[in-house]
């Protein structure tokens, strides 16, 4: 089955400096890539997403590249806001997999003042 | 905004007790799903349901766990005797279609086996 790897585990940086996370996938079918906010004792709210036939989408300030060759994907915020801090979740899916996601580890993003 | 609903948002019950946790998805979706999320780790898959029946489960889903759909709105999650590694979190999900549909989810039901 699909395998998420995903790092840093916990990612502090100065309120609006950049903040990237980073991705990896096993399964090369997967073809979609979303990624979760979570905040505390909330559910994963979706923040963005990405296709296998895109390479980057931006909306705001927040971007996701993937470079499907190395099976990895990024997630990219800038101007970072105390508002961002929370877990942050990629995960993937397979075409032959439904809509079963297969999350990452998860990163604590702390944004510090 | 349309919005996955849950409920309890909290239960603790004792060892090898029955627990039934709902959940509301949003009213057009389709597809439902329940995932685990074990305190500090990563949110995991459980089950899937279409047109009423299971339509994929993960090796967690044993045969403790069952899900319904007893009405036009609910979709329930069943744990028919506790354990204590039961304990965590409860998301459910639901989407519009499958293989474009982006899945909203729900607050989560908070579970405490003691």
């Amino acid at each position: 089955g699909e395998n998420v790897e995903q790092h840093p585990s916990t990612l502090s940086v100065q309120e609006g400096d950049s903040a990237v996370i980073k991705c990896t996938y096993s399964d090369s079918a997967s073809n979609y890539f979303p990624w979760y906010k979570q905040e505390l004792g909330k559910g994963p709210q979706l923040i963005i997403d990405i296709r296998s036939n895109v390479g980057e989408k931006k909306d705001q300030r927040i971007a996701v590249t993937l470079n499907k060759t190395a099976k990895h994907f990024s997630l990219h915020i800038t101007e970072t806001q105390p508002e961002d801090s929370a877990v942050y979740f990629c995960a993937a899916r397979w075409t032959g997999g439904g809509n079963k996601l297969t999350f990452g580890t998860g990163t604590q993003l702390k944004v510090e003042l | 905004e349309p919005e996955v609903t849950q409920t309890p948002s909290h239960q603790v019950t004792q060892m090898g007790q029955e627990v039934i946790l709902r959940c509301v998805p949003i009213s057009n979706h389709l597809y439902f799903y329940w995932y685990r999320q074990i305190l500090g780790q990563k949110v995991e898959f459980l089950v899937s349901f279409y047109n009423n029946e299971i339509s994929e489960k993960s090796e967690i889903f044993d045969d403790q766990f069952s899900v319904e759909r007893p009405d036009g709105s609910n979709f329930t999650l069943k744990i028919r005797s506790t354990k204590l590694e039961d304990s965590a979190m409860y998301f459910c999900a639901s989407s519009e279609g499958t293989y474009t549909g982006e899945l909203f989810f729900g607050e989560g039901s908070r579970l405490t086996v003691l």
